[in-house]
């Protein structure tokens, strides 16, 4: 099956830094790619779509200034969170769908953990 | 996407059968029910999905009831591997429309 990964695992930086995730889709191209946040002992909450080419699109109540994404190539989105905080702490995973037009399947990265002090 | 309601967790002996309801009593006739799970501190890995036929595959067996407004997945044989979050989720399979939307999901406990 299709394999999407991320890179760092996990991540921990001090107050006011910028860290930057990397998804990748390995073997299969993936124009739209979707971030996600989970707190702990939560459910994943849909934070953007990231579209190669153009602009992505923000859930309500997401910052835009605040997680930047960027999806560069038809397998690599980036999201970078600008001037961390300790709230901004969290498990953030990625995932891409299906390739050869099967929309019913997405695939998950692993996931990025992020510590901030 | 309709809503679904799924209790908030279960426990299930290992080699018995788990069986994990999931209510979508709004959902429309183009909605599919996708089942996925999420292993502890993994992303979530896909299960199943369907319209209105029962599926099965290497994984898992999923009933759909005759009026859609329910479904249950089932696990024919636990393993301690099983235990996971489980989520129920509805959408329209479209191009254009591959996002999901997570409830609260179920939390499967498989007991030794």
């Amino acid at each position: 099956g299709a394999v999407v990964s991320q890179h760092p695992s996990w991540v921990i930086c001090k107050s006011g830094t910028s860290v930057k995730i990397e998804c990748r889709s390995l073997d299969f191209q993936a124009t739209t790619m979707f971030w996600y946040r989970q707190f702990p002992k939560q459910s994943l909450m849909l934070m953007a779509t990231s579209n190669e080419g153009s602009k992505a699109t923000y859930e309500q109540g997401v910052e835009k200034d605040k997680f930047l994404i960027n999806h560069a190539s038809l397998t690599l989105s980036t999201l970078t969170v600008t001037s961390a905080h300790p709230e901004d702490s969290s498990f953030y995973i990625c995932s891409a769908p299906g390739y050869g037009g099967n929309y019913n399947e997405q695939f998950f990265g692993p996931g990025t953990r992020l510590t901030v002090l | 996407d309709a809503k679904t309601t799924q209790p908030p967790s279960m426990d299930c002996a290992e080699g018995r059968a788990a069986n994990l309801p999931c209510n979508h009593s709004t959902i429309s006739g183009n909605e599919y029910v996708y089942w996925y799970r999420q292993i502890h501190s993994q992303g979530p890995q896909y299960i199943i999905h369907g319209l209105k036929n029962n599926e099965t595959n290497e994984m898992a067996s999923l009933i759909i009831t005759e009026d859609r407004k329910s479904s249950t997945l089932i696990l024919p044989h636990a393993t301690l591997r099983d235990t996971a979050v489980y989520y129920c989720i509805v959408r329209a399979a479209n191009f254009g429309n591959e996002k999901l939307t997570f409830g609260t999901g179920t939390r499967l406990t498989i007991i030794p």
